[in-house]
């Protein structure tokens, strides 16, 4: 059955330096993966999904992420944070097989001033 | 304007008092989706429907049920209600599946005493 795992539940970064969170799944076919961002007090928003083709997916408000098969991962990333990127990023999973999509648990991301 | 509303937004009940939450969508999206949020736990699907008159179960849909008897409406239905049901819910619309970005709702906050 699928499965995501956010390695860290909260990271904090001071603002402008770059920020990496993880995100690694379990399938045993092929995915379509997401990451999405809730701001506080708001519902979730779509930052940027893969579904095939690039590895490399751009999003929205300059974050980008990676998918690498080979170690199940799919890792969201933005050069340069500001405050006003303080939220709560979820990556989520769907198996090609069927409707259901799989939420992580959660990274909270903390910028320091 | 586009959008994905939910009522109501918050509500306090008590153990085995029925209750419907509606969510309603004005894009004509065919897929829509109910989601539980607890602290520590993430997002879980609970049910799940492709189009009228076709829904299905996600992660967690013990105790909840759904109907999808028009395109734009997707009501959450709790016939009896427990506290373990206590959550922030949200319903979430996308165009033709779970590939499509998913626009949600502003959440319903649910305690049940």
């Amino acid at each position: 059955a699928q499965s995501v795992t956010q390695l860290d539940s909260q990271v904090p970064v001071f603002e402008e330096a770059p920020v990496e969170l993880r995100c690694n799944y379990s399938s045993s076919v092929s995915v379509y993966l997401f990451w999405y961002v809730q701001y506080p007090n708001q519902g979730l928003q779509l930052l940027l999904k893969y579904l095939s083709g690039s590895t490399l997916v751009k999003g929205i408000n300059g974050f980008e992420a990676e998918f690498n098969k080979s170690q199940t991962s799919f890792h969201l990333r933005k050069p340069s944070v500001h405050i006003s990127d303080t939220a709560e990023y979820f990556c989520a999973v769907s198996e090609s097989r069927d409707d259901k999509i799989i939420f992580g648990k959660g990274t909270r991301l903390h910028i320091l001033p | 304007e586009a959008q994905v509303t939910q009522n109501p937004r918050y509500l306090i009940t008590v153990t085995g008092k029925k209750l419907t939450v509606t969510c309603s969508q004005n894009m004509n999206h065919e897929y829509m989706s109910w989601y539980r949020q607890d602290p520590g736990l993430g997002l879980r699907q609970i049910y799940y429907s492709m189009n009228v008159e076709v829904t299905d179960k996600g992660d967690v849909p013990e105790g909840y049920k759904v109907s999808r008897k028009e395109k734009r409406n997707f009501p959450l239905i709790l016939e009896s209600p427990s506290p373990n049901q206590t959550s922030l819910y949200f319903c979430a619309s996308s165009s033709r599946g779970r590939t499509d970005t998913q626009y949600f709702g502003p959440g319903t906050r649910l305690t049940v005493l």
